[in-house]
């Protein structure tokens, strides 16, 4: 079946404590992007990958850290999170190329920084 | 910056109304896409408008999207309970080497 797979799904965790969210994408797409998404807010872009190496800031990058050493592994790094990170992150990727790019979703990790 | 608006942000409705979802966008964009999601689920693709005046339908769900006047519709025809969702658009810019920035979303509820 063609996913993305996010993990933990739920996680708890302290300040300061870093932590990896996982994020692997079955179907060969060059296109991955972190998103969180708050009350109010709507979903906002942490970062993007347009390939294997290639990564680029989004809207809200401070506080995280990407890497993209592989094409189907785009894990998302808290190295000391803040309160303020606590949200719903989505990590989604997308066949980037000159057609439609439909981004496929996973599933959400909520993540809570006491 | 683009920036992409959506409005309204809340929307109730009665089973059997029509209504539409507005969403603007402040910069030139080649694509647009219509995003829904469930409560407590993640977010699955509804439509994506490639060109001026394209006009997509799914059952009770119409899109469209005018270029020029930087504006797309999700028209919803005579509502039921299973549209209740929150719905977000999404413009890309730059070409394909570009991203998406999202609107905050609607969220439509439909009552009996």
């Amino acid at each position: 079946e063609a996913q993305v797979t996010q993990n933990p799904r739920y996680l708890i965790t302290v300040t300061g404590k870093k932590l990896t969210v996982t994020c692997s994408q079955n179907m060969n797409h060059e296109y991955m992007s972190w998103y969180r998404q708050d009350p109010g807010l709507g979903l906002r872009q942490i970062y993007y990958s347009m390939n294997v190496e290639v990564t680029d800031k989004g809207d809200v990058p401070e506080g995280y850290k990407v890497s993209r050493k592989e094409k189907r592994n785009f894990p998302l790094i808290l190295e000391s999170p803040s309160p303020n990170q606590t949200s719903l992150y989505f990590c989604a990727s997308s066949p980037w190329s000159s057609g439609a790019n439909v981004l496929t979703f996973g599933a959400g990790s909520r993540l809570t920084v006491l | 910056e683009l920036k992409v608006e959506q409005n309204p942000l809340f929307l109730s409705m009665q089973e059997g109304k029509n209504y539409t979802i507005y969403c603007n966008y402040s910069t030139t964009s080649d694509r647009l896409y219509w995003y829904r999601q469930d409560p407590g689920k993640s977010l699955e693709s509804l439509f994506v408008l490639l060109s001026n005046g394209a006009v997509k339908q799914e059952g009770r769900l119409m899109a469209s999207l005018d270029t020029k006047a930087r504006l797309s519709t999700l028209h919803i025809t005579a509502a039921v309970h299973d549209l209740s969702a929150t719905y977000f658009c999404a413009v890309n810019y730059g070409g394909s080497q570009g991203n998406l920035i999202f609107g905050k979303g609607t969220k439509l509820s439909v009552k009996p």
